[in-house]
């Protein structure tokens, strides 16, 4: 089944500033779910999206974070004043309803 | 919350020897368990998922049990290959598109 594309594939940033991480769904569904790992770390949850609106947020999503879908077609997950704990990879993923998510390739947020 | 401790952290066995990778979990409401399979620098992959109705499933060289009592699953890789080397990381979910937590992550190796 086709997951979902991610852009930019890494980003570098410099320590307080903003940084806007997409995903593309190749085809309509409405199920989205935002996860980071830490490099050598298991997977973490951040916050969960259907049908426009957050059904779930972790505690690691704080008012730091925000996602959005901006044209009813990309998910955007946005972190205000970046720190260097936020350096990680980012895994949007798409879900079926039934439980099954599949992962997108990742954005590589590093900052410095 | 839910809370997912997997063992072991790092399995080697011999190509074509069997592995077996051992994850409990905390939380009764959990009903969805997917294993994901994650290579160096790539996406997790879904390559097998048990509900709580079932008590085993099977997909050609693997298989994942559940012991829903004892809140414990498990995955197993027969006839193992050096192509079965990567990070395997299983998962719980109270299901219907709820959030995934993951465990800490099996780094096997499949020695040739």
């Amino acid at each position: 089944e086709p997951e979902v594309t991610q852009t930019p594939s890494h980003q570098v940033t410099q320590m307080g500033q903003e940084v806007i991480l997409r995903c593309v769904p190749i085809s309509n569904h409405l199920y989205f779910y935002w996860y980071r790992q830490i490099l050598g770390q298991k997977v973490e949850f951040l916050v969960s999206f259907y049908n426009n609106e957050i059904s779930e947020k972790s505690e690691i999503f704080d008012d730091q974070f925000s996602v959005e879908r901006p044209d009813g077609s990309n998910f955007t997950l946005k972190i205000r004043s970046t720190k260097l704990e936020d350096s990680a990879m980012y895994f949007c993923a798409r879900g079926t309803g039934g439980g099954e998510q599949y992962f997108g390739p990742g954005t590589r947020l590093t900052v410095t | 919350g839910e809370n997912v401790e997997q063992h072991p952290s790092t399995l080697s066995v011999q190509e074509g020897d069997s592995a077996v990778i051992k994850c409990t979990y905390s939380d009764s409401a959990s009903n969805y368990f997917p294993w994901y399979k994650q290579e160096l620098g790539k996406r997790p992959q879904l390559i097998i998922d048990i509900r709580s109705n079932v008590g085993e499933k099977k997909d050609q060289r693997i298989a994942v049990t559940l012991n829903k009592t004892a809140k414990h699953f498990s995955l197993h890789i027969t006839e193992t290959q050096p192509e079965d080397s990567a990070v395997y990381f299983c998962a719980a979910s109270p299901g219907s598109a709820r959030q995934l937590t993951f465990g800490s992550g099996t780094q096997l190796t499949v020695l040739p």
